[in-house]
Protein backbone atom coordinates (compact mmCIF):
# COMPACT_ATOMS: atom_id res chain seq x y z
CA UNK A 1 0.00 0.00 0.00
CA UNK A 2 0.86 3.73 -0.71
CA UNK A 3 0.96 6.72 1.33
CA UNK A 4 2.10 9.89 2.26
CA UNK A 5 2.40 11.97 5.47
CA UNK A 6 2.46 15.93 5.95
CA UNK A 7 3.26 16.05 9.44
CA UNK A 8 2.30 19.76 9.71
CA UNK A 9 -1.19 20.52 9.61
CA UNK A 10 -0.20 23.93 9.47
CA UNK A 11 2.57 26.24 8.89
CA UNK A 12 2.65 30.23 9.57
CA UNK A 13 5.61 32.14 7.52
CA UNK A 14 6.56 35.99 6.98
CA UNK A 15 6.22 37.32 4.01
CA UNK A 16 9.14 37.74 2.08
CA UNK A 17 10.86 34.73 4.37
CA UNK A 18 11.20 31.16 2.51
CA UNK A 19 8.95 28.46 3.08
CA UNK A 20 8.94 24.86 3.27
CA UNK A 21 6.23 22.39 3.59
CA UNK A 22 7.20 18.46 4.42
CA UNK A 23 5.78 15.39 3.14
CA UNK A 24 6.99 11.71 3.16
CA UNK A 25 5.50 9.13 1.45
CA UNK A 26 5.76 5.30 1.01
CA UNK A 27 5.45 3.37 -1.85
CA UNK A 28 6.49 0.00 -3.59
CA UNK A 29 8.91 0.36 -6.17
CA UNK A 30 9.51 3.59 -7.78
CA UNK A 31 7.28 7.28 -6.62
CA UNK A 32 6.09 9.52 -8.97
CA UNK A 33 5.67 12.31 -6.57
CA UNK A 34 3.41 15.36 -7.01
CA UNK A 35 2.48 19.02 -5.06
CA UNK A 36 -1.03 20.44 -5.63
CA UNK A 37 -2.34 23.64 -4.00
CA UNK A 38 -6.19 24.33 -3.25
CA UNK A 39 -7.51 27.73 -3.21
CA UNK A 40 -10.64 28.35 -0.99
CA UNK A 41 -13.18 26.82 -2.16
CA UNK A 42 -11.33 25.65 -5.84
CA UNK A 43 -10.07 22.98 -6.70
CA UNK A 44 -6.52 21.29 -6.62
CA UNK A 45 -4.29 22.56 -9.05
CA UNK A 46 -0.82 20.75 -10.11
CA UNK A 47 2.43 22.28 -8.71
CA UNK A 48 5.03 20.69 -9.92
CA UNK A 49 5.87 16.61 -10.37
CA UNK A 50 9.02 14.58 -10.26
CA UNK A 51 9.02 11.25 -12.21
CA UNK A 52 12.49 10.67 -13.14
CA UNK A 53 15.91 12.88 -13.39
CA UNK A 54 16.95 15.98 -11.27
CA UNK A 55 16.16 15.72 -7.52
CA UNK A 56 15.51 19.55 -7.46
CA UNK A 57 12.11 20.09 -9.55
CA UNK A 58 10.65 23.52 -10.53
CA UNK A 59 6.98 24.52 -10.45
CA UNK A 60 4.45 27.18 -11.11
CA UNK A 61 4.69 30.21 -9.20
CA UNK A 62 8.25 30.00 -7.93
CA UNK A 63 7.92 26.75 -5.68
CA UNK A 64 9.76 24.04 -6.26
CA UNK A 65 10.44 20.49 -4.53
CA UNK A 66 13.42 18.45 -3.88
CA UNK A 67 13.48 14.11 -3.89
CA UNK A 68 15.59 12.65 -1.65
CA UNK A 69 15.12 9.24 -2.10
CA UNK A 70 16.78 7.84 1.11
CA UNK A 71 15.04 10.07 3.57
CA UNK A 72 11.75 9.05 1.40
CA UNK A 73 10.96 12.74 1.33
CA UNK A 74 9.86 15.39 -1.46
CA UNK A 75 9.46 18.74 0.57
CA UNK A 76 8.22 21.93 -1.08
CA UNK A 77 10.06 24.80 -0.83
CA UNK A 78 9.92 28.63 -2.10
CA UNK A 79 12.66 31.07 -1.73
CA UNK A 80 10.14 33.92 -0.82
CA UNK A 81 6.72 34.10 0.18
CA UNK A 82 3.76 35.85 -0.66
CA UNK A 83 0.76 36.69 0.88
CA UNK A 84 -0.71 34.98 -1.97
CA UNK A 85 0.82 31.45 -1.55
CA UNK A 86 -1.80 31.29 1.49
CA UNK A 87 -3.44 28.02 0.79
CA UNK A 88 -4.00 24.42 1.54
CA UNK A 89 -1.58 22.44 0.24
CA UNK A 90 -1.14 18.53 -1.14
CA UNK A 91 1.77 15.85 -1.31
CA UNK A 92 0.74 12.89 -3.65
CA UNK A 93 2.24 9.72 -4.51
CA UNK A 94 1.74 6.60 -6.97
CA UNK A 95 4.30 3.62 -7.81
CA UNK A 96 5.71 4.16 -11.19
CA UNK A 97 4.80 0.51 -12.12
CA UNK A 98 2.92 -0.35 -15.40
CA UNK A 99 -1.27 -0.02 -15.03
CA UNK A 100 -0.44 2.21 -11.93
CA UNK A 101 -3.10 4.98 -11.95
CA UNK A 102 -4.21 5.18 -7.83
CA UNK A 103 -2.67 8.78 -6.97
CA UNK A 104 -3.00 8.86 -2.45
CA UNK A 105 -2.88 11.95 -1.19
CA UNK A 106 -1.68 13.42 1.97
CA UNK A 107 -4.06 15.01 4.68
CA UNK A 108 -2.66 18.57 3.20
CA UNK A 109 -1.07 21.16 4.98
CA UNK A 110 -2.35 24.96 5.46
CA UNK A 111 0.22 27.35 4.82
CA UNK A 112 -0.53 31.05 6.16
CA UNK A 113 1.95 34.07 4.74
CA UNK A 114 1.44 36.73 7.34
CA UNK A 115 1.75 40.22 6.07
CA UNK B 1 -9.28 25.67 -22.23
CA UNK B 2 -13.09 25.17 -19.86
CA UNK B 3 -11.67 23.03 -17.77
CA UNK B 4 -13.10 20.05 -15.80
CA UNK B 5 -17.07 21.65 -15.49
CA UNK B 6 -19.09 20.23 -12.00
CA UNK B 7 -22.84 21.15 -11.29
CA UNK B 8 -24.24 21.72 -8.68
CA UNK B 9 -21.61 23.92 -6.87
CA UNK B 10 -23.57 23.62 -4.05
CA UNK B 11 -26.69 21.13 -3.03
CA UNK B 12 -28.63 21.20 0.13
CA UNK B 13 -30.97 18.24 0.70
CA UNK B 14 -32.51 16.39 3.42
CA UNK B 15 -31.54 12.48 4.12
CA UNK B 16 -33.43 10.04 2.12
CA UNK B 17 -33.54 12.16 -1.22
CA UNK B 18 -31.59 11.10 -4.54
CA UNK B 19 -28.56 13.73 -4.99
CA UNK B 20 -26.91 13.49 -8.74
CA UNK B 21 -23.17 15.47 -9.46
CA UNK B 22 -22.37 15.89 -12.51
CA UNK B 23 -19.04 16.07 -14.72
CA UNK B 24 -17.47 17.39 -17.65
CA UNK B 25 -14.09 16.46 -18.36
CA UNK B 26 -11.56 18.26 -20.47
CA UNK B 27 -12.16 17.49 -24.25
CA UNK B 28 -9.84 14.55 -25.19
CA UNK B 29 -9.04 12.78 -21.74
CA UNK B 30 -10.16 9.45 -21.29
CA UNK B 31 -9.27 9.13 -17.62
CA UNK B 32 -12.11 10.56 -15.23
CA UNK B 33 -11.90 10.03 -11.21
CA UNK B 34 -14.20 11.10 -8.56
CA UNK B 35 -13.03 11.95 -5.05
CA UNK B 36 -14.78 13.17 -1.95
CA UNK B 37 -13.12 15.60 0.73
CA UNK B 38 -13.81 15.62 4.19
CA UNK B 39 -11.94 17.28 6.80
CA UNK B 40 -11.77 14.09 8.81
CA UNK B 41 -10.06 11.58 5.72
CA UNK B 42 -8.91 14.25 2.92
CA UNK B 43 -9.26 13.38 -0.27
CA UNK B 44 -10.60 9.64 -1.02
CA UNK B 45 -10.69 8.30 -4.97
CA UNK B 46 -14.45 6.94 -5.14
CA UNK B 47 -13.72 5.37 -8.50
CA UNK B 48 -12.21 5.59 -11.91
CA UNK B 49 -12.90 4.93 -15.52
CA UNK B 50 -10.76 4.55 -18.21
CA UNK B 51 -12.26 5.50 -21.83
CA UNK B 52 -15.66 5.53 -20.34
CA UNK B 53 -15.47 2.13 -18.85
CA UNK B 54 -15.46 1.89 -14.47
CA UNK B 55 -11.78 0.53 -14.10
CA UNK B 56 -11.46 0.72 -9.87
CA UNK B 57 -14.91 1.18 -8.00
CA UNK B 58 -13.37 0.06 -4.62
CA UNK B 59 -13.44 3.22 -3.29
CA UNK B 60 -17.45 3.38 -3.93
CA UNK B 61 -18.63 3.51 0.23
CA UNK B 62 -21.44 1.24 -0.19
CA UNK B 63 -24.54 0.36 -2.49
CA UNK B 64 -26.01 3.60 -2.27
CA UNK B 65 -23.39 5.34 -4.04
CA UNK B 66 -23.23 4.82 -7.72
CA UNK B 67 -21.70 6.37 -10.91
CA UNK B 68 -21.74 5.67 -14.80
CA UNK B 69 -20.36 7.64 -17.30
CA UNK B 70 -22.30 7.42 -20.90
CA UNK B 71 -20.31 8.50 -22.88
CA UNK B 72 -16.17 10.76 -22.91
CA UNK B 73 -17.97 14.05 -22.26
CA UNK B 74 -19.92 13.18 -19.15
CA UNK B 75 -20.05 11.75 -16.16
CA UNK B 76 -22.44 11.32 -13.03
CA UNK B 77 -22.30 10.13 -9.38
CA UNK B 78 -25.41 9.23 -8.03
CA UNK B 79 -25.97 9.06 -4.11
CA UNK B 80 -29.32 7.24 -3.25
CA UNK B 81 -30.62 7.49 -0.52
CA UNK B 82 -28.47 10.36 0.50
CA UNK B 83 -27.60 10.60 4.70
CA UNK B 84 -26.10 13.17 6.42
CA UNK B 85 -22.79 11.22 6.84
CA UNK B 86 -22.56 11.74 2.96
CA UNK B 87 -21.70 15.34 3.60
CA UNK B 88 -18.54 16.52 1.94
CA UNK B 89 -17.28 17.93 -1.15
CA UNK B 90 -17.23 15.84 -4.44
CA UNK B 91 -14.71 16.34 -7.09
CA UNK B 92 -13.86 15.08 -10.51
CA UNK B 93 -10.87 15.21 -12.31
CA UNK B 94 -9.59 14.01 -15.85
CA UNK B 95 -6.34 13.40 -17.44
CA UNK B 96 -5.27 12.45 -20.79
CA UNK B 97 -3.21 9.70 -21.60
CA UNK B 98 0.14 11.44 -20.66
CA UNK B 99 -1.31 12.82 -17.78
CA UNK B 100 -2.29 9.28 -16.43
CA UNK B 101 0.58 7.86 -17.06
CA UNK B 102 2.54 10.33 -14.97
CA UNK B 103 -0.29 11.60 -12.33
CA UNK B 104 -0.65 14.80 -13.95
CA UNK B 105 -4.89 15.33 -12.80
CA UNK B 106 -7.10 18.20 -13.80
CA UNK B 107 -9.97 18.85 -11.19
CA UNK B 108 -12.62 20.84 -11.25
CA UNK B 109 -14.21 23.05 -8.47
CA UNK B 110 -15.97 20.28 -6.64
CA UNK B 111 -19.72 20.01 -5.62
CA UNK B 112 -19.98 20.67 -1.75
CA UNK B 113 -23.07 18.59 -0.52
CA UNK B 114 -24.91 18.88 3.00
CA UNK B 115 -27.16 16.41 3.65
CA UNK B 116 -29.28 17.88 6.88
Amino acid sequence: AQSVAQPEDQVNVAEGNPLTVKCTYSVSGNPYLFWYVQYPNRGLQFLLKYITGDNLVKGSYGFEAEFNKSQTSFHLKKPSALVSDSALYFCAVRSSGAGSYQLTFGKGTKLSVIP
Amino acid sequence: DAGVIQSPRHEVTEMGQEVTLRCKPISGHNSLFWYRQTMMRGLELLIYFNNNVPIDDSGMPEDRFSAKMPNASFSTLKIQPSEPRDSAVYFCASTGTSGANTGELFFGEGSRLTVL
